[in-house]
This record gives C-alpha cells, structure tokens and sequence, in this order.
C-alpha cells in the first residue's frame, strides 16, 4: 500500500517552532503536498515539494528527502491560528494520497 | 486570486436518490480531481480528469460513480443510487502546470 505516516497530535506554545514529520512509500513518488485544515473547513495549500531541499514560504518552510522517503513542515513564529490539521499528501501518478493529519494546538 | 468553487454547498438526499455535485476549477487549469472526507476521517482520493477523460480512479469509485466535463468550466461528480455510507464532505480540486492542487470549499453530502 502507500501509507502515509505523521504523528496524530501535536501541542506547541505561541512564538515557538513545531516541526511535522511525514514518510511516506518512495515507489512510483512524483511529489509531496502539504495542507492546512481548519475544522469543518477545505485543506488549503502550503506547499509542494519534488526535488530534495528546503522551499521556504514566510513563516512556513518545507523539507523533501526522495530518497529516505521523508519530509518535514517547520511551522516558525507560531501563532493562535496556526492551531489546525496540517495534512501530508503524496502524488502517486495522477492520485494524491493523503496521511490522516497532524493535529497542532497552539497554547498561549 | 483565483479560486476552485463548488454548489450546493450542503445537499440533503435520500437513500437511493442520484446527486450531482457541481465545480468549477480554476480557469487556466487542466487536471481536475474528486476527494472525499468522511467526518473525522481522512481525506481520501476519488479520481482524476484530464483530457476530458478519467486519468486514475480509486477502489471507492465504482460504478456508482461518474464524472463528466459538460462545458469548458464545469466539473461535475454523479452518485446513483446514494448509501448512508456515502454521507462526507466532497471536495473538487484542480491543477495547472505549477502542480499546485488547489481545493474547493467542498460539499456536505448527507445522506438520509
């Protein structure tokens, strides 16, 4: 199968980095999304990674490693509102297969 | 900025009863997808369009399923027959040559 793995929760204090790790299956990978949903809400985009490196987006950086499978989001300056599921998806031909969501809670 | 948009919003139906799901992806985009989320759950892949015809479908897209592209905008997603189980959010994405799959705001599909 192509499982997709991120841990379930996470909790991180306001001001602070948070890292969300994802592996994922690497046969027949084409690229790694990443989506932040709020509840009851549509997953927005982040990020897409194809080759191995770090895309930096404002607060927002996203890490690909093609060969160990891995991938990382590195969330900085957190805020309130950054408390939401962040989704790790992988585009296996034309299907992008999504991991069941991180779920980040952001205290003060 | 431009933006994927879905109708209804939230469809009510009765077991048995056929739906239609409407979309309407980004204007410059080629690659069009059904997703479902069951509530709670994740989400999960239904099937991709490109040249007018299926690129890859899912196990869950059987022939209770249909896609079609009646006109130059719309994307639409056909259930026969709906079951209980059918009940999710249903989400439309679309992607240009930037590979970057944007989503609709979805569909509350409940089914009673």
């Amino acid at each position: 199968g192509q499982n997709i793995d991120q841990p379930t929760e996470m909790t991180a204090t306001e001001g602070a980095i948070v890292q969300i790790n994802c592996t994922y299956q690497t046969s027949g990978f084409n690229g790694l999304f990443w989506y932040q949903q709020h509840a009851g809400e549509a997953p927005t985009f982040l990020s897409y990674n194809v080759l191995d490196g770090l895309e930096e987006k404002g607060r927002f950086s996203s890490f690909l490693s093609r060969s160990k499978g891995y991938s990382y989001l590195l969330l900085k300056e957190l805020q309130m509102k950054d408390s939401a599921s962040y989704l790790c998806a992988v585009s296996y031909g034309n299907k992008l297969v999504f991991g069941a969501g991180t779920i980040l809670r952001v205290k003060s | 900025e431009p933006e994927v948009t879905q109708t209804p919003s939230h469809q009510v139906t009765q077991m048995g009863q056929e739906v239609i799901l409407r979309c309407v992806p980004i204007s410059n985009h080629l690659y069009f997808y059904w997703y479902r989320q069951i509530l709670g759950q994740k989400v999960e892949f239904l099937v991709s369009f490109y040249n007018n015809e299926i690129s890859e479908k899912s196990e869950i897209f059987d022939d209770q399923f249909s896609v079609e592209r009646p006109d130059g905008s719309n994307f639409t997603l056909k259930i026969r027959s709906t079951k209980l189980e059918d009940s999710a959010m249903y989400f439309c994405a679309s992607m240009g040559i930037e590979d970057e799959q944007y989503f609709g705001p979805g569909t509350r599909l409940t089914v009673t």
